[in-house]
């Protein structure tokens, strides 16, 4: 299977724009996904395809990709979006397979 | 909305199989892709699998090849995944998790039960 990279911490200050970014190969074919995670609770969709957010999620959360490289920002962080976050993509094997990345651990300053 | 709920932590000895169930409400259960997601403590998201409840087929990732079974009950609107020969490294959260396109093509999860812990340990 194909793999998706991530840094595994990044930090913000407070009210401070941050970009999130994930690599890999599949990202070549196939738009990436961004999930929220927080201790002790079920990852979260915040973002996916080439500009989509779902319902109830902050706009200050947007996506990009260029190349094998897809990038979640979070412009004017908030304390509440400390979280773990993770990237997924399909899986370039063709079985309907998916990949995720290795998480990024945002803390805000 | 769909909504995932999950059975219950287990607790399982070594060379075990455990099974954990994930009931869907809302939605049309027999059309969309329910796949299986673990995460070990302190660790990231793996991918083990999932199935489409009408065609019946599922798909594995190759590394729990052979070990895996996920089954889906259209009657009750409830999927499965069974995991054979436990070992101590299985140890983790498992999350059942509607796959979900917006064109047909993109894979993502839009809906997550609330995991069941499985604790390997003798």
């Amino acid at each position: 299977s194909s793999e998706l990279t991530q840094d595994p911490a990044v930090s913000v200050a407070l009210g401070q724009t941050v970009r999130i970014t994930c690599q890999g190969d599949s990202l070549r074919s196939y738009y990436a996904g961004w999930y929220q995670q927080k201790p002790g609770q079920a990852p979260v969709l915040v973002f996916y395809g080439r500009d989509n957010r779902p319902s109830g999620i902050p706009d200050r959360f947007s996506g990009s990709s260029s190349g094998n490289t897809a990038s979640l920002t979070i412009t004017g962080a908030q304390a509440e979006d400390e979280a773990d976050y993770y990237c997924n993509s399909r899986d370039i094997t063709g079985n309907h397979h998916v990949v995720f990345g290795g998480g990024t651990k945002l803390t805000v300053l | 909305q769909v909504q995932l709920v999950q059975s219950g932590a287990e607790v399982k000895k070594p060379g075990s199989s455990v099974k954990v169930s994930c009931k869907a409400s809302g939605g049309t259960f027999s059309t969309y892709p329910i796949s299986w997601v673990r995460q070990a403590p302190g660790q990231g998201l793996e991918f083990m699998g999932g199935i489409i409840p009408i065609s019946d087929t599922p798909k594995y990732a190759q590394k729990f090849q052979g070990r895996v079974t996920i089954t889906a009950d259209e009657s009750t609107s409830t999927a499965y995944m069974e995991l054979r020969g436990l070992r101590s490294d299985d140890t983790a959260l498992y999350y059942c998790a509607r796959r979900w396109s917006a064109n047909g093509y993109d894979y993502y999860f839009d809906s997550w039960g609330q995991g069941t812990l499985v604790t390997v340990s003798s």
